[in-house]
């Protein structure tokens, strides 16, 4: 069963503090990991998609980085409106669909204070 | 502008209701996913709908039902015999192909109340 676990549940930074969040995965064959921001009630937002080890995408004052048994979302220099919270997905190896849903963590929830 | 939409964004129904969550995407995209969210646990997967009339269950799909007649619309129906309706539904849209991953893009959400 694949299984995504973030860490830590949540975080207070101040601003300017940079950190990391880290997300571990199982997975049977990973086709993608993806990183969403989500803010109270609403819909969760795409940020980066990572497809195999190594691979590092950045924007703003997000880089997301992958390993062959985790993921980290690194914040450098955080603002107030950086506080949300963010999500790690997996999506497994191909099973004859072609689309298949995510398998998604917990969340960590992110507060930036001023 | 191009996006997903999902209506109402609060819904309140008595238990023993059967209710529909509408969710319309402009996107073009092939691929349409619902997902519930409650407080303190991920999003799990419902339904999920890679082309026109054909859909496939997800993790948790006792008492929801779907359809997917236009490419455009995948509507989700809670029916009574779902045991915990009250939740936050999401609805998702995606490119789909054999050799590809691609990111989800989700709409508002609906927050289904039942009572």
């Amino acid at each position: 069963e694949d299984q995504v676990t973030q860490s830590p549940e949540a975080l207070r930074l101040q601003e300017g503090e940079s950190s990391s969040l880290n997300c571990s995965y199982t997975v049977s064959g990973l086709r993608g990991l993806f990183w969403y921001r989500q803010d109270p009630g609403k819909g969760p937002e795409f940020l980066f998609t990572l497809y195999s080890a190594g691979e590092e995408k950045e924007k703003e004052r997000l880089k997301a980085t992958l390993t062959k048994k985790e993921s980290f979302l690194h914040i450098t220099a955080p603002k107030p409106e950086d506080s949300a919270t963010y999500l790690c997905a997996v999506q497994a190896g191909y099973s004859g669909g072609g689309a298949d849903g995510l398998t998604f963590g917990k969340g960590t929830h992110l507060i930036i204070q001023p | 502008d191009g996006g997903i939409t999902q209506s109402p964004k609060y819904l309140f129904r008595k238990e023993g209701q059967n209710v529909t969550l509408s969710c319309e995407q402009n996107l073009n995209h092939d691929a349409m996913y619902w997902y519930r969210q409650d407080p303190g646990q991920g999003l799990r997967l419902i339904y999920y709908s890679q082309i026109v009339n054909d859909f496939q269950k997800g993790d948790i799909a006792e008492g929801y039902s779907v359809s997917r007649e236009k490419k455009e619309s995948f509507p989700l129906t809670v029916t009574s015999a779902q045991k915990n309706p009250t939740a936050f539904y999401l609805c998702a849209s995606s490119k789909s192909g054999r050799a590809g991953s691609y990111e989800q893009y989700f709409g508002p959400g609906t927050r289904l109340t039942v009572t």
